[in-house]
């Protein structure tokens, strides 16, 4: 099966502009999670969608991160305006249904954001 | 907060020496537990997983770990390791504590060199 695909794998702009990423999950997966990765640490979540409603976003910076899933399939990550320290990988990964802590979450190749 | 911590953060081996990789948690009731690898230039992907039974548990490529409850501790090992194994290793936790959310907590990494 076709695996999680993301894009732009890469992207470099200056501080105050804006960005948006884009995910498509596995092909019936309910679950989709976008995390942040910062170089030397491990990924963390920002937000979660079962299906197109947010289930955690605690840890999402509401102030210049959004993210959507509208019809429950492809989703995207948007940050507006951007900041020096949002510098990182960026990793979508979807799961059958999170209700189910066995199943397991398949990460995509990330998009690597450089903010100058 | 939990937290999941790696001990050794650059490990460099010469192949077929053995692998220990340390991993502490520190979630006190049940936990789903995790290890990732990413090669150079790929996605993360799961290396072997725990959810409950036996607690050494055996993952792709020769890797097992064994989950210690009193030690809070899911240790990823190798008897004899590869070239090819060099990566990045990121252990993981989901708490279960019955709320909505099944993200992954990551520890820091560990980054593992192979020397021919």
């Amino acid at each position: 099966e076709a695996g999680v695909a993301q894009s732009p794998r890469y992207k470099i702009i200056e501080k105050r502009q804006s960005v948006a990423f884009w995910c498509n999950p596995i092909s019936g997966h309910a679950t989709l999670y976008w995390y942040q990765q910062i170089l030397g640490q491990g990924p963390k979540l920002l937000i979660q969608f079962q299906n197109n409603g947010v289930v955690d976003d605690s840890q999402l910076p509401k102030d210049r991160f959004s993210a959507e899933r509208l019809k429950g399939v492809d989703s995207t990550l948007k940050i507006q305006p951007a900041k020096l320290e949002d510098s990182a990988v960026y990793l979508c990964a979807s799961s059958h249904d999170r209700r189910n802590l066995k199943n397991i979450q398949y990460f995509g190749a990330g998009t690597r954001l450089s903010v100058l | 907060a939990q937290s999941v911590s790696q001990h050794n953060h650059h490990v460099i081996l010469s192949e077929a020496a053995s692998l220990e990789l340390g991993c502490n948690y520190s979630y006190g009731g049940t936990v789903n537990l995790f290890w990732y690898v990413q090669y150079p230039g790929q996605h993360l992907q799961l290396l072997l997983k725990y959810f409950s039974g036996d607690p050494l548990v055996k993952g792709i490529k020769g890797f097992e770990a064994e989950f210690i409850k009193s030690k809070f501790s899911f240790n990823l090992r190798k008897p004899s390791v590869q070239w090819s194994d060099t990566a990045e290793y990121f252990c993981a936790v989901i708490p279960n504590y019955g709320g909505a959310t099944n993200k992954l907590i990551f520890g820091t990494g560990t980054l593992l060199a192979v020397q021919p």
